[in-house]
């Protein structure tokens, strides 16, 4: 089975543009869960989509969006972007079971350089 | 809310010789308790996981890991360590049910040779 596909690999944006990051889980697996890692801040929760539902969010300004789509493929969009927004963007996919027993496989992510 | 807290942010450790990371969390409800490990421009990894049953999880490279309720800790070791090992490990917690994680700062183990 092919793994978790982000792309782009690597984005550089400008202060005040908005961006689209993309994920494609694995075959099968229909929740999709968004972390941004920084150095400064670790590894924070974004949110999570299941069947094209927004299951559960983290603590991030509404500048930060996502969507699934009916093939359980997300995207995740930040408008009017900060130089703070630079960071690693996961994502990581699960077939969501009920009983988190089904572990988390992430992507090899995102870099997003905002200058 | 859960929280986790990695005790040592930077561990050299020699090849051949054991390693162990520390890992405590604060919960006031039954957790579920992960170990990632990521290395240079990769993703994570899921190394092990703790969701029930006995408290001595094992790894198939290797590391284990073990639920201590009472001192609340998931500590990660391997006995002898692999150049191949230098990586970055992730503790995680979870309340069960709940698919967001909270991870702890991370700890870079750089071996040496």
């Amino acid at each position: 089975k092919a793994g978790v596909t982000q792309t782009p690999r690597y984005l550089i944006k400008t202060r005040g543009q908005q961006v689209t990051l993309s994920c494609s889980p694995i075959s099968g697996h229909r929740s999709v869960s968004w972390y941004q890692q920084t150095p400064g801040q670790g590894l924070q929760f974004l949110f999570e989509y299941f069947s094209e539902t927004q299951r559960n969010k983290g603590n991030f300004p509404g500048r930060f969006s996502g969507r699934q789509f009916s093939n359980s493929r997300s995207e995740m969009n930040v408008s009017t972007l900060e130089l703070g927004d630079s960071a690693l963007y996961l994502c990581a996919s699960s077939q969501r079971t009920g009983k988190l027993n089904s572990p988390l496989h992430f992507g090899n992510g995102t870099r997003l350089t905002v200058t | 809310a859960q929280s986790v807290t990695q005790l040592d942010s930077q561990v050299p450790v020699f090849e051949e010789a054991p390693v162990e990371l520390r890992c405590n969390y604060s919960s006031s409800v039954s957790v579920y308790l992960f170990w990632y490990v990521q290395y240079p421009n990769q993703g994570l990894q899921l190394l092990l996981k703790y969701l029930s049953g006995s408290t001595l999880v094992k790894s198939i490279n290797g590391f284990e890991a073990e639920f201590n309720k009472s001192q609340t800790s998931f500590h990660l070791r391997k006995p002898s360590v692999h150049i191949s090992d230098t990586a970055e490990y992730f503790c995680a917690v979870t309340l069960s049910n709940d698919y967001k994680l909270s991870f702890g700062a991370g700890t870079t183990v750089t071996v040496r040779a």
